[in-house]
């Protein structure tokens, strides 16, 4: 398995537009995550997705922020405006819910930068 | 809902000493925990993990942690460290029988040849 996929790894972006961050997860696994990850805040979960269906979006920091999965095998984190506080390391995560087999595995991540 | 602390969050050692991380949460139910690492420009990656049974748990790399239920605690160790060991390390939480891992801030450890 390829693990989980993130594209793209780098993105520099200006104030404004529109920024979106892909994921693949791990084929099987029924959940998946976005994280944020920045210096002043750590490690943020921003939404999570059981079976495709947004469970909970508590985190999403406000509206410009969406996500998407349409698909067990895709998922999508728009930001629409981006803006310069929005820069930080976007990862994916997916897992199995299987106490045996239980883990979350990580992509690599998506840097953004928004000038 | 659940939290996790991590102390200390900028540890300095050189190679050989030995490392201990503390990490604790706040749950009172049933928990699963985790250690990740995060290698310099890479992504997180599991250290180890506790569901239930022998609270010391071992994990790759020589690392080990014990959970201690009484003190709500998940202690990474490792008893001599080497340089290829810098990197950042979080504590997680699951807990309430979901599936959302909540993250500690993290440890930033750097080894000195």
């Amino acid at each position: 398995d390829a693990g989980v996929i993130q594209s793209p790894r780098h993105e520099v972006t200006e104030m404004g537009q529109e920024v979106t961050l892909r994921c693949k997860p791990i084929s099987g696994h029924d959940y998946l995550f976005w994280y944020r990850q920045t210096m002043m805040r750590g490690l943020e979960l921003l939404i999570y997705f059981n079976n495709n269906v947004p469970i909970d979006d508590s985190g999403m920091p406000e509206d410009r922020f969406s996500a998407k999965m349409p698909n067990a095998s895709f998922s999508t984190l728009k930001i629409q405006p981006s803006e310069p506080r929005d820069s930080a390391v976007y990862f994916c995560a997916s897992s199995f819910w299987d106490r045996e087999t239980y883990g979350y595995t990580f992509g690599s991540g998506t840097r953004l930068t928004v000038v | 809902a659940q939290s996790v602390s991590q102390h200390n969050h900028h540890v300095i050692l050189s190679e050989a000493a030995s490392l201990e991380l503390g990490c604790n949460y706040s749950y009172g139910g049933t928990v699963n925990l985790f250690w990740y690492v995060q290698y310099p420009g890479q992504h997180l990656q599991l250290l180890l993990k506790y569901f239930s049974g022998d609270p010391l748990v071992k994990g790759i790399k020589g690392f080990e942690a014990e959970f201690i239920k009484s003190k709500f605690s998940f202690n990474l160790r490792k008893p001599s460290v080497q340089w290829s060991d810098t990197a950042e390390y979080f504590c997680a939480v699951t807990a309430g029988g979901n599936n959302r891992l909540a993250f500690g801030k993290g440890n930033q450890v750097v080894v000195i040849p």
